[in-house]
């Protein structure tokens, strides 16, 4: 199947530092990126959606200008958390799907990025 | 907007029972369902696809079946292990956004 890496898996970060996490697609071309991110013992809330070349699209709630997303290829997406605070800290996830191919309309999942804000 | 919800949340049944998990949704205008298990602290791992023309699909001891008229669909478990343990989310795509559900918790007791 396709596979999506994330980078870092696991990061630390004082409060007020800016964290970006990369979402690549390995093997096929992501025109669609999904960024997700999970509180400790809730459900994974889906956070913005970006289309290759276009700006994201955010979920009700969730404040673009803290959470910046770029997604200016084919096969990455970054998440850009500006300014974090302990509240921040969740375990982020990113998905992708592509037109054609190996991710035809179905998503495939990062392994995830584990954000710890001090 | 389309809701998404599973029932039961938690679930804990003994080693070698069969068992099934529901997802229900609202809109039946969707590209396909997926079914993924997550295990504390790790992503999602993409069980079974279904997409919106078919009715189930199997994979091992898993299958996953999809009504879209009743806006529903089940992932049977057979002959349960203790290394299913673990949370059971369905996800809806419906081609321009990806809902999931709230999650099953499976405890399969040795």
């Amino acid at each position: 199947g396709a596979v999506v890496s994330q980078h870092p898996s696991w990061v630390i970060c004082k409060s007020g530092t800016s964290v970006k996490i990369e979402c690549r697609s390995l093997d096929f071309q992501a025109t669609t990126m999904f960024w997700y991110r999970q509180f400790p013992k809730q459900s994974l809330m889906l956070m913005a959606t970006s289309n290759e070349g276009s700006k994201a699209t955010y979920e009700q709630g969730v404040e673009k200008d803290k959470f910046l997303i770029n997604h200016a290829s084919l096969t990455l997406s970054t998440l850009t958390v500006t300014s974090a605070h302990p509240e921040d800290s969740s375990f982020y996830i990113c998905s992708a799907s592509g037109l054609t191919g190996l991710a035809f309309n179905e998503q495939f999942f990062g392994p995830g990025t584990r954000l710890t804000v001090l | 907007k389309q809701e998404v919800t599973q029932i039961p949340a938690a679930l804990s049944v003994p080693e070698g029972e069969n068992l099934v998990l529901n997802c229900s949704f609202t809109d039946s205008a969707i590209y396909n369902l997926q079914w993924f298990r997550q295990d504390p602290g790790k992503g999602l791992t993409s069980l079974l696809l279904i997409q919106s023309s078919q009715r189930e699909q199997t994979s091992g001891r898993l299958n996953a079946s999809l009504d879209k008229s009743s806006g529903r669909s089940t992932l049977y478990i057979a002959a349960s292990q203790p290394g299913d343990s673990a949370t059971y989310l369905c996800g809806l795509n419906t081609g321009n956004q990806f809902y999931f559900g709230t999650g099953t918790s499976l405890t399969v007791i040795p």
